[in-house]
């Protein structure tokens, strides 16, 4: 059963680095692509980016200047960094693993707040 | 890129059906798979649609997908509507495999 799990701060300051880990259980992160996905509260979903089990990244064109995903085969683990985040990055943060184009595993979610 | 447009919001009586569209702005509809998840409140999305038409195992057979090349449009159709239907749709396609696109989801009431 192919399992994801978020992690990291609930809460980062503004103008700050939002810093997210997806922990992968029974299958290998080397394998298929990964993606972060973010739902600002009551509102609907925006994927920020995606990164291959080769480490090849696509980053969303409105978020690129500010993003970095990166995998740790050896912990089985992607990683998010936003940086200067503001209120507008408040959100429900999810990782998800897509074999194809089908996002087909999602993680629970992790609600980040932007407030000092 | 292009943009994924559905409508904000469809309700409907149980038992009855109901169709969310989802229109690209640019690009045919037909040369990128779509996907349509649900969304229950306080839970992640699961798929209910894939590769346009697609059921994954376990989802019941009164969802079905189609694309409309006419319209540029993919549509989800939900028959025999129940109230465990009710919760947000969204459709989501690509630009390449790791460029995905999401439309703005899709509130489906049971009334």
């Amino acid at each position: 059963q192919v399992q994801l799990q978020e992690s990291g701060p609930g809460l980062v300051k503004p103008s700050e680095t939002l810093s997210l880990t997806c922990t992968v259980s029974g299958d290998s992160i080397s394998t298929y692509y990964w993606s972060w996905i973010r739902q600002p509260p009551g509102k609907g979903l925006e994927w920020i980016a995606s990164i291959s089990y080769s480490g090849s990244t696509n980053l969303s064109p409105s978020l690129k200047s500010r993003v970095t995903i990166s995998l740790d085969t050896s912990k089985n683990q992607f990683s998010l960094k936003l940086s200067s985040v503001t209120a507008a990055d408040t959100a429900v943060y999810y990782c998800a693993r897509h074999p194809t184009v089908t996002l087909d595993y999602w993680g629970q979610g992790t609600l980040v707040t932007v407030s000092s | 890129n292009f943009m994924l447009t559905q409508p904000h919001s469809v309700s409907e009586s149980p038992g009855k059906t109901v169709t969310i569209s989802c229109t690209r702005s640019s690009g045919s509809i037909a040369s990128n798979y779509v996907q349509w998840y649900q969304q229950r409140p306080g839970s992640a999305p699961t798929t209910v649609i894939f590769e346009d038409n697609e059921r994954p195992s376990g989802v019941p057979d009164r969802f079905s997908g189609s694309i409309d090349s006419s319209s540029n449009s993919a549509s989800l159709t939900i028959s025999g509507l129940k109230t465990e239907d009710e919760a947000d749709y969204y459709c989501q396609s690509y630009d390449s495999i790791n460029s995905l696109v999401f439309g703005g989801g899709t509130k489906v009431t049971v009334l």
